[in-house]
């Protein structure tokens, strides 16, 4: 019972350097989400997957990039990485369906960048 | 632009207590709202889905009501337990074409022994 998972937990990067987080879920979902957590600000959307090969913009996008190549993996990507990008990362997925919309979250990725 | 609030942003109990949070949110054109719960460096739990048709729904000891009119929702935990102890974040998601949760900063829960 896997839900959604998110490879790393943990990373320390230097400033400028690139990485890519990696979610993956096995329900079957359409939707997937990455938001970003942090101390006061709450979850913000930083970008969303509404299907396979599509992906469109949240409420942070900048800094950031993603690819859905295939329907149960959604990658984030950091091409530079800045100290202002230090945070919790959240991966989430959902049906399409308006019967069922409720969301599911991974167990997070915790990003230093110093 | 739907803002969501949490108040308290902390509230502490002793066990066997039965206790309400809050969530608001400002706009009422809403699809759902969604209760989740936090452990300290976990990620977020789903704890019940309440579509905007629905007045409330019930989890065993919780029940999560909704007057989407006033721009409201209640999280009741009856019977308290430390096990209870966690942040509880609401979030709703907007009305329309848009396929994202608005959450509010979350209320940390703890419950004494």
């Amino acid at each position: 019972n896997a839900g959604v998972t998110q490879t790393p937990k943990f990373r320390v990067l230097k400033t400028g350097q690139s990485m890519t987080l990696l979610c993956a879920q096995d329900m079957n979902h359409e939707y997937m989400y990455w938001y970003r957590q942090d101390p006061g600000m709450g979850l913000r959307l930083i970008h969303y997957s509404v299907g396979e090969g599509t992906t469109a913009k949240g409420e942070v996008p900048d800094g950031y990039n993603v690819s859905r190549l295939k329907k149960q993996n959604f990658l984030l990507g950091l091409e530079s990485a800045a100290p202002s990008q230090t945070s919790v990362y959240f991966c989430a997925s959902s049906y399409a369906t308006s019967r069922n919309t409720e969301v599911f979250f991974g167990q997070g990725t915790r990003l230093t960048v110093v | 632009k739907q803002e969501v609030t949490q108040i308290p942003a902390a509230l502490s109990v002793p066990e066997g207590e039965n206790l309400v949070l809050n969530c608001s949110f400002t706009d009422s054109a809403i699809y759902n709202l969604q209760w989740f719960r936090q452990d300290p460096g976990k990620g977020l739990t789903s704890l019940l889905l309440i579509q905007s048709s629905q007045r409330e729904q019930t989890s065993g000891r919780l029940n999560a009501s909704l007057d989407k009119s006033s721009g409201r929702s209640t999280l009741y935990i009856a019977a308290s337990q430390p096990g209870d102890s966690a942040t509880y974040l609401c979030a709703v998601r907007p009305g329309g074409a848009t396929n994202k949760l608005i959450f509010g900063t979350g209320t940390l829960l703890a419950v004494q022994p």
